[in-house]
């Protein structure tokens, strides 16, 4: 079945510092590809989404390409700010039969000043 | 336009009580999908449903746990005796469209629920 992988938390950061989380996937056929951002207290948010491979998607100066070769969709942001601290979710989906997203654990961000 | 309204936002209930929890999807959605967090895990799949249907319950447990939409009203997650491991936050999420390939689900802010 699909399944999404995520590099463990938290992730502590200082301001200004280049941001990579991992993700990777297993899944047949051709997913897309999310990630969504839960700040505390908050529900999920899109933040993000990729649709086929070799797309990239951005937001906000997140990026994430999908890589089918790798089956992977990292999400990297240049030079994070306090404000990126939050959980951050990656999820495949799909239509058809199978449309309930699959989500994996989060990794918690923690950006200090 | 709101968002997903979940209501309430906390819910404490003592062992063997019920919980009702509320979710009205966004302006023109009509697909509701309910999901729990449990501490430090990410997010499970319950429920999905569409007015008056379930179309989807294979991630829900098979005793205690309901869930309904009517034709008029909010969705209602419902656990009834409930236990110390039923306390999680529970997200419910909203789509104009079925599936996750591009119909983005809309979430809610969650009931955290806590079973003393």
């Amino acid at each position: 079945g699909d399944s999404v992988t995520q590099m463990e938390g938290p992730v502590t950061l200082s301001e200004e510092a280049f941001l990579t989380i991992n993700c990777t996937y297993t899944a047949t056929g051709y997913p897309s590809l999310f990630w969504y951002v839960q700040y505390p207290g908050e529900g999920l948010q899109l933040l993000l989404k990729a649709t086929k491979a070799d797309d990239k998607g951005s937001n906000k100066g997140f990026e994430a390409t999908y890589r089918k070769e790798t089956t992977s969709f990292h999400l990297e942001k240049g030079s994070v700010q306090v404000s990126d601290s939050a959980v951050y979710f990656c999820a495949l989906g799909r239509g058809g039969g199978s449309y309930i997203p699959t989500f994996g654990r989060g990794t918690s961000l923690i950006v200090h000043p | 336009n709101a968002g997903v309204m979940q209501n309430p936002r906390h819910l404490v209930r003592r062992r063997g009580q019920e919980a009702r929890l509320r979710c009205s999807p966004m302006k023109g959605h009509s697909h509701v999908y309910w999901y729990r967090q449990l501490p430090e895990e990410g997010l499970k799949f319950m429920v999905y449903l569409q007015k008056e249907n379930i179309i989807d319950e294979s991630g829900m447990p098979k005793e205690r746990f309901s869930a309904e939409f009517p034709k008029e009203g909010p969705s209602i997650l419902r656990i009834q005796q409930v236990v110390r491991g039923d306390s999680a936050a529970y997200f419910c999420a909203s789509s104009i469209k079925r599936g996750g390939l591009y119909n983005e689900q809309f979430f809610g802010p969650g009931t955290r629920l806590t079973v003393l």
